[in-house]
């Protein structure tokens, strides 16, 4: 799987977008990014992915430049409860057929503190 | 979304014993189920990946007599910490990924709080 680079910290005034980027210039085409957030001593949680063409859902919207070497996930309006730190990972979508293939490779992340 | 469990979500044991964790998904059958270890102030740590019906893979560096995983049925995964020692403490999450052949993505349990005295 393709390494990224993330800022170590970030912070956010509530109610306004948290922009959080991520580098990602050895992408492969086969594979996606992916973005996951974990909330203190809590599991990860899925937030959204996506490979060339920009995505939104729900929880957020994700970036993803041209020639694919970085992306931004966007989180609208940011509340006290997306304090958290965010993962950005990259990784092909292929079959799982065990072993390390298609798990995912958790880097530092970004700490994200929304404030009042 | 696909939901995972797991059980307890907090144990405190005495050195030298051993301690079984429990991972359910409830939605689905998980073909194939990750085991990650987190230490305070660190990032999630693959540990092993089990696919049902058969053995764990182990990564590197992880002792699979000391960390035994069994993968019994599609909806559950067991990791047991044997012998466990002060070291041993931390934070045991899993994951589980489901479906018939791939394409899938994967779904975190809450994780579970090791503390060995």
């Amino acid at each position: 799987d393709a390494k990224t680079t993330q800022p170590p910290s970030m912070d956010c005034a509530e109610g306004r977008a948290a922009n959080l980027p991520c580098n990602h210039s050895t992408i492969s085409g086969n594979e996606y990014v992916y973005w996951y957030r974990q909330i203190h001593s809590q599991g990860p949680q899925y937030i959204i992915h996506g490979l060339k063409n920009n995505e939104t859902n729900e929880m957020a919207s994700l970036i993803i430049t041209e020639d694919r070497k970085s992306s931004t996930l966007i989180l609208p309006h940011a509340t006290l409860r997306d304090t958290a730190v965010y993962y950005c990972i990259v990784r092909a979508r292929g079959k799982i057929y065990g072993g390390s293939q298609g798990n995912l490779i958790f880097g530092k992340g970004t700490k994200l503190s929304v404030k009042p | 979304g696909a939901v995972v469990s797991q059980h307890p979500s907090r144990v405190i044991c005495k050195s030298g014993t051993s301690v079984k964790i429990e991972c359910r998904s409830l939605d689905f059958q998980a073909t194939t189920m990750f085991w990650y270890r987190q230490f305070p102030k660190q990032s999630l740590m693959l540990m092993a990946t089990s696919n049902e019906g058969s053995k764990a893979t182990y990564e590197q560096g992880v002792e699979k007599d000391k960390f035994l995983i069994n993968h019994a049925s599609l909806t559950l995964s067991t990791l047991t910490v044997t012998s466990a020692h002060p070291e041993d403490s931390s934070f045991y999450i899993c994951s589980a990924t489901g479906g018939g052949g791939g394409y899938n993505e994967q779904f975190f349990g809450p994780g579970t709080r090791l503390t060995v005295l």
